[in-house]
């Protein structure tokens, strides 16, 4: 059985305080890696997919990255609207898969102050 | 292009009572899939459908059905609602050419 576990579950800032958000899965082979933000009342919004341990992906504060066992959301440099949950899942491979599912880990809820 | 669009977005429900929810949209993708999310549990998948005319169970299908009978639209329905059902429901949506997938706005249902 696919898992996805995500730690701390809450982490507050400073604004400008860099941090990294934990995402460690069990998953029978790894088809990719998503990472997504969700604020209050919405429904998540894709960031990145990793594919392959070693992988990076940046977009503006935020880098992603892939190990055989964990994923790591870095945030540089933080502002007030990085305030968010954000949502890590994992996508396997194989015939039990055939619907391109995604298990999900209970999220890290980040709250920046100024 | 609205992507993909959730019907309601509040419900409030008694015990017993009956309801749909409504998933449309406009990507023209082949899967469809619901999910609710309850505090510190994450989101977990209900049903989802590979296709128009078909359905498969998820994680946690007990209490709901589904039916998909056009590609754009993935109905979730309650038969018999519980005040275990009160959660936020999200539809997703992604299509052959794509691994991620792409989120509705949600649908807050409160089972009394």
């Amino acid at each position: 059985e696919d898992q996805v576990t995500q730690s701390p579950e809450a982490l507050r800032l400073q604004e400008g305080e860099s941090s990294s958000l934990n995402c460690s899965y069990t998953v029978s082979g790894l088809r990719g890696l998503f990472w997504y933000r969700q604020d209050p009342g919405k429904g998540p919004e894709f960031l990145f997919t990793l594919y392959s341990a070693g992988e990076e992906k940046e977009k503006e504060r935020l880098k992603a990255t892939l190990t055989k066992k964990e994923s790591f959301l870095h945030i540089t440099a933080p502002k007030p609207e990085d305030s968010a949950t954000y949502l890590c899942a994992v996508q396997a491979y194989g015939n039990n898969n055939a619907g391109n599912m995604l298990t999900f880990g209970g999220g890290t809820r980040l709250m920046v102050k100024p | 292009n609205a992507g993909v669009t959730q019907t309601p977005k509040f419900r409030v429900l008694k015990t017993g009572q009956s309801m749909t929810l409504l998933c449309a949209q406009d990507m023209n993708h082949e899967y469809m899939y619901w999910y609710r999310q309850d505090p510190g549990m994450g989101l977990r998948l209900i049903h989802y459908s590979v296709g128009e005319g078909t359905t498969a169970k998820g994680e946690v299908p007990d209490g709901y059905n589904v039916s998909r009978l056009k590609k754009q639209n993935f109905l979730l329905g309650l038969e018999s609602a519980a005040p275990s059902q009160t959660s936020v429901y999200f539809c997703a949506t992604t299509g052959f050419s794509y691994n991620e997938q792409f989120f509705g706005p949600g649908t807050r249902l409160t089972v009394l």
